[in-house]
């Protein structure tokens, strides 16, 4: 199974300021044939299901604001967010559907400081 | 608009079964894998497991943790998917999300989920 490490599990940033959560597979989900990482990241408020942000590691998904971006291939990935609104305290998902089982890291707990 | 339903959820004693179902409309449901994911309490996200489309021809997959006890199964004439849970443990409490595989090799993700249904297992 690919594990899937994120870091840090909790974070706090000021408002406008910049927040930075990183990702680690424990083995590449570079797919050779598309050379694409198989990587997501996925926000999730209190009391919602989860919500596609970015998806390849680095593509913005349809109408998420352009202050979030991904960037990373083969095993370490990053998800920053350019400056901090209110509305981004939530917990944030890395996934990699490389291969099954398709996994996700821990959470990262993101708040305001 | 996408929209997916889940429904089913409740509280079930250990070695117990439920049936949980997700009601799909927005989309062409009979092209897509369909999956289902959990989050215990408090907890991260786990996959559980997919069913694939007719072209693929509805072979299914399971999380090591849920294989031989849960069934996927799909029923495209009325856009709904369905998750058998035999032989339940106090572990499987979660609630459990019906979630869309987005279309094409390279974009294999879950793309939509829906509003999720709490399981309890308990005694």
């Amino acid at each position: 199974d690919i594990v899937m490490t994120q870091s840090p599990d909790s974070l706090a940033v000021s408002l406008g300021e910049r927040a930075t959560i990183n990702c680690k597979s424990s083995q590449s989900v570079l797919d050779s044939s598309s050379n694409k990482n198989f990587l997501v990241w996925y926000q999730q408020k209190p009391g919602q299901p989860p919500k596609v942000l970015i998806y390849w590691a680095s593509t913005r998904e349809s109408g998420v604001p352009d202050r979030f971006s991904g960037s990373g291939s083969g095993t370490d990935f990053t998800l920053t967010i350019s400056s901090l609104q209110a509305e981004d305290v939530a917990v944030y998902y890395c996934h990699q559907y490389y291969s099954s089982p398709y996994t996700f890291g821990q959470g990262t707990n993101l708040d305001i400081k | 608009e996408v929209q997916l339903v889940d429904s089913g959820g409740g509280l079930v004693q250990p070695g117990g079964s439920l049936r949980l179902s997700c009601a799909a409309s927005g989309f062409t449901f009979s092209d897509h894998y369909m999956d289902w994911v959990r989050q215990a309490p408090g907890r991260g996200l786990e996959w559980v497991g997919r069913i694939r489309n007719k072209a693929n021809f509805y072979t299914t997959e399971y999380a090591a943790s849920v294989k031989g006890r849960f069934t996927i199964s799909r029923d495209d004439s009325t856009n709904s998917l369905y998750l058998q849970m035999n032989s339940l443990k106090t572990e499987d409490t979660a609630v459990y999300y019906c979630v869309r595989v987005r279309l094409g090799r390279e974009l294999r993700f879950f793309d939509h989920w829906g509003q999720g249904t709490l399981v309890t297992v308990s005694s």
